[in-house]
């Protein structure tokens, strides 16, 4: 049961152009979310996050939207690097209504930046 | 401020061997959540520490358990290893309350033979 999903396991765009990824979610006990990068034998980085109180949340190249009638987010990087390229993950939590810290996350979307 | 730091980087374990792995947090987090991932099933929670107690648990079986010790650091620990536990193992750490991203540390990629 895959309560997160990313269902583009891959994306290619042009240097400069924009790069959309989406996630999306069937628990409605999920308020809070996050996308964070992954490079090869390296740790998750962490990118930008977004709690439900918000729809848009925006922090330089990096910007997610979230719809939680359609419990569907989006990732727009603006504009691609070619530095980007790497695999992308959705994360989420249910936040204070579930004890700890446990992030759900997506199986992910592997962006390739071409110059 | 140092990241997240995993010891051993890589490890080689024969079936049936017992392995511990080490995680030290962000100097003041105080929570430690470990994470696995593999090719076929993603990044699967494992279980989170808060001031040295259990504070979640993910579904795995009893041969994966973990602690923490006063000053923040954990271990997790894997008996009787199978195949199938051949893994990234990530540790991540967070202040500890909700609504704040977890940082993750390089991982220790657990071979088992």
């Amino acid at each position: 049961d895959q309560q997160v999903k990313q269902n583009s396991p891959s994306l290619s765009v042009q240097e400069g152009r924009i790069s959309i990824l989406n996630c999306d979610y069937t628990n409605s006990m999920f308020d809070y979310f996050l996308w964070y990068k992954k490079y090869p034998a390296e740790g998750p980085t962490f990118l930008i996050s977004i709690s439900s109180i918000k729809d848009k949340n925006e922090d330089g190249r990096f910007t997610v939207f979230l719809n939680k009638s359609a419990k569907h987010l989006s990732l727009h990087i603006v504009p691609s690097q070619p530095g980007d390229s790497a695999v992308y993950f959705c994360a989420a939590s249910a936040g204070e209504k579930a004890a700890g810290n446990k992030l759900t996350f997506g199986g992910g979307t592997r962006v390739l930046v071409k110059p | 401020k140092a990241g997240v730091t995993q010891t051993p980087r890589y490890l080689i374990k024969t079936r049936g061997q017992q392995v511990t792995l080490s995680c030290s947090p962000i100097s003041g987090h105080r929570s430690v959540s470990w994470y696995q991932q593999t090719p076929g099933q993603g990044l699967q929670f494992l279980f989170e520490y808060f001031s040295e107690t259990q504070r979640n648990k993910g579904n795995f079986p009893g041969r994966f358990s973990g602690r923490q010790f006063s000053n923040s650091r954990s271990e997790m620990n894997v008996s009787t290893l199978e195949l199938g536990d051949s893994a990234l193992y990530l540790c991540a750490s967070s202040l500890g309350t909700a609504y704040l991203e977890q940082y993750f540390g390089p991982g220790t990629r657990l071979t088992v033979t």
